[in-house]
Order: structure tokens, then C-alpha cells, then sequence
């Protein structure tokens, strides 16, 4: 069965430093999500894409985060300056034409 | 305000016994749900979508819009079944996911 692929599966930072988390979401799959889950809370939406653009974002979602698909297969989320509160495991999901989210194992992301 | 409200944040049943896991919804449209199962340490798996009406592992869910309500019920829990249990409100066109907080069933020997 097909997978999204996340790297890393943990990354430690430290506050103000620059995170790239990277996805390999499903190859035929058009639409590419970003969610996160802080520790003890819900999964909350970040940021859809589709056709090489954002289509939607949270106000979780501000000038310190921005995602790319910089060569069709990968997608990233970077996090420009991350700070304490961005601490929180990222989960990245792909769709293709159907309702179906593919869910990646995710990025448990610690700031420090 | 809360789109998805899962009242219980853990549940506990022993093997065999019937288990219900609430959802409530609050939408103004017609109501998209799914039910999203996460085992230990692993990825969010979709478990149930109520379009679907299909039973998967067992479990069941109906929407009720008159009680804006998706809970999810197995017969006879076993103890494989033991996970976070997420129940999602699609909203948009851009098929964004609202989740709610969780519900984390143990089933005991």
C-alpha cells in the first residue's frame, strides 16, 4: 500500500533556528496538507496546497511558515524562526481525486 | 466555537464488551465525518467515513442529524482495538480537516 513518507521522524532545535520538515506524499496524489498535534491537544490544521500553491491556511499558519514542493515529489514545511510553542509533532497528508488523506507517521519537532 | 466535540477523553472497557466512542458536530452544511483511528506510536489511519456506510474491523458509525451526532460503536471491543480514536469534520472545498480532541480507548484482558 502506498505511504507518505516524513524525515525526520524527531528533530530537536534551538529557539530562532530555521526547520525544514519534508514530506514524500503518495506520487499520484494532487492535494498536500500540513497538520500539527502539540502534546495533549488536537490535530489542527496548518495549510493546504494544490496546483503549486497554498489553497488554504490557518491562523496557526503566519509569516514564519511557508511550504514548498520544490522538485514534484518532495513537499516541505519550514519553519523560519521557530520558537518554544512551535513544539508539536507535524503530520503531512497527501489526497488524490477522492476523499482518502493519506497521513504520513509524522515529525515530532522539539524546540528547546 | 467547537466544530467537533468528543466528550470522552478516555475510555475503558474490557474485551467482548460493547464500545461507543461520542461525536458530536456542529455545521451548518451537510456534514462531512470520518472517524480516524491512531495506534501507538503510529500514523492517523482512517477507520470510517460516513458516506461510506461500510463497517470496518468491526466498528460502525451513523450519522444522526438530527442529534448532530457520528459516534462510533463496535459490538464486541477486542484488545487490538486499544487506540486514539479522532473523529474529522471536512470543511471547504479544499477538503480541510477539523478534528476533535480524541478518544483514547483501552480494552482490558
Amino acid at each position: 500500500e502506498p505511504e507518505v513518507t516524513q524525515t525526520p521522524s524527531h528533530q530537536v532545535t534551538q529557539m530562532g533556528q530555521e526547520v525544514i520538515l519534508r514530506c514524500v506524499p503518495i506520487s499520484n496524489h494532487l492535494y498536500f496538507y500540513w497538520y500539527r498535534q502539540i502534546l495533549g491537544q488536537k490535530v489542527e490544521f496548518l495549510v493546504s496546497f494544490y496546483n503549486n500553491e497554498i489553497s488554504e491556511k490557518s491562523e496557526i499558519f503566519d509569516d514564519q511558515f511557508s511550504v514548498e514542493r520544490p522538485d514534484g515529489s518532495n513537499f516541505t514545511l519550514k519553519i523560519r524562526s521557530t520558537k518554544l510553542e512551535d513544539s508539536a509533532m507535524y503530520f503531512c497528508a497527501s489526497r488524490g481525486t477522492d476523499y482518502g488523506y493519506t497521513f504520513g507517521s509524522g515529525t515530532r519537532l522539539t524546540v528547546v | 466555537a467547537q466544530r467537533v466535540t468528543q466528550p470522552e477523553k478516555l475510555l475503558s472497557v474490557f474485551k467482548g464488551a460493547p464500545v461507543e466512542l461520542k461525536c458530536n458536530y456542529s455545521y451548518s452544511g451537510s456534514p462531512e465525518l470520518f472517524w480516524y483511528v491512531q495506534y501507538s506510536r503510529q500514523r492517523l489511519q482512517l477507520l470510517l467515513r460516513h458516506i461510506s456506510r461500510e463497517s470496518i474491523k468491526g466498528f460502525t458509525a451513523d450519522l444522526n442529524k438530527g442529534e448532530t451526532s457520528f459516534h462510533l460503536k463496535k459490538p464486541f471491543a477486542q484488545e487490538e482495538d486499544s487506540a486514539m480514536y479522532y473523529c474529522a469534520l471536512k470543511e471547504g472545498g479544499n477538503y480541510k480537516l477539523t478534528f476533535g480532541k480524541g478518544t483514547l480507548l483501552t480494552v482490558n484482558p
